[in-house]
C-alpha cells in the first residue's frame, strides 16, 4: 500500500523568507499524481500545486514550487516570499488515477511578521 | 474546477441520534469520497462512493454506522448513526475531478467540512 510521510510536524518562517516542506512517499507504481494541499483554520482544503509523475519538470504556481525526485520518491514544497496568509496546515498527498488520495500527517506552517 | 457545497457546516447533536451530511457538486463526477478529520490531524478516509454501486468502506468503518448514498453523479450523503462523543470530528467530502480529460486537469476538490460535536 502507498504511504506518505511528512517528517516536519511544525515549521516557522519569517515573512518574506523562503521555507521548504518535506514529503516522501512509497509506491511501486510508475504513473501517479502528487499534490500539496493547504488547510487554513477555515477547514477548506485548497489545492496548492499538482505534479504528474511522468513529467520530469517540477511544477510551479507563482510563489509555490516543488522539487520532485521520482527515484528518491521525494516531493518537497518550496514557498518563496512567505506571506502571513500562508499560515496553515499543509498536506502532501499521493493519488493514482481513478483512486483515493493517500495523505501525509501534515505540517503546520506559521509565518511570523 | 468543480465546487462542492457541503451542509451543514457544523452541528451539535445528542448521543444516540443520527446526522446526515450532504454534498452537492456543481458538475458531474464519477468518484466521491468521505473523510473524517480530528482537529490538528490528517484526513482519514471513511469510504469511496461511486454512483450506481455500493460504497467501499475502509478498514475500521462499517456501513451500519456510516451509511452513504450516491443517487446521481452530483450528490452524496453520509449519515453518522447512533452517535457517541467519539464521533465528534470534522467530516469532509471530496470528489475526483477531471473536467477536460487532460492529465493536467486531474485532481480532487473538497467540501468545506462539517464540524460535528456529540454531547
Amino acid at each position: 500500500a502507498q504511504t506518505v510521510t511528512q517528517s516536519q510536524p511544525e515549521m516557522s518562517v519569517q515573512e518574506a523568507e523562503t521555507v521548504t516542506l518535506s514529503c516522501t512517499y512509497d509506491t511501486s507504481e510508475n504513473n501517479y499524481y502528487l499534490f500539496w494541499y493547504k488547510q487554513p483554520p477555515s477547514r477548506q482544503m485548497i489545492l496548492v500545486i499538482r505534479q504528474e509523475a511522468y513529467k520530469q519538470q517540477n511544477a510551479t504556481e507563482n510563489r509555490f514550487s516543488v522539487n520532485f525526485q521520482k527515484a528518491a520518491k521525494s516531493f518537497s514544497l518550496k514557498i518563496s516570499d512567505s506571506q502571513l496568509g500562508d499560515t496553515a496546515m499543509y498536506f502532501c498527498a499521493f493519488g493514482e488515477y481513478g483512486n483515493k488520495l493517500v495523505f501525509g500527517a501534515g505540517t503546520i506552517l506559521r509565518v511570523k511578521s | 474546477s468543480a465546487v462542492i457545497s457541503q451542509k451543514p457546516s457544523r452541528d451539535i447533536c445528542q448521543r444516540g441520534t443520527s446526522l446526515t451530511i450532504q454534498c452537492q457538486v456543481d458538475s458531474q463526477v464519477t468518484m466521491m469520497f468521505w473523510y473524517r478529520q480530528q482537529p490538528g490531524q490528517s484526513l482519514t478516509l471513511i469510504a469511496t462512493a461511486n454512483q450506481g454501486s455500493e460504497a467501499t468502506y475502509e478498514s475500521g468503518f462499517v456501513i451500519d454506522k456510516f451509511p452513504i448514498s450516491r443517487p446521481n453523479l452530483t450528490f452524496s450523503t453520509l449519515t453518522v448513526s447512533n452517535m457517541s462523543p467519539e464521533d465528534s470530528s470534522i467530516y469532509l467530502c471530496s470528489a475526483m475531478t477531471h473536467p477536460t480529460g487532460l492529465s493536467s486537469n486531474y485532481g480532487y476538490t473538497f467540501g468545506s467540512g462539517t464540524r460535528l460535536t456529540v454531547v
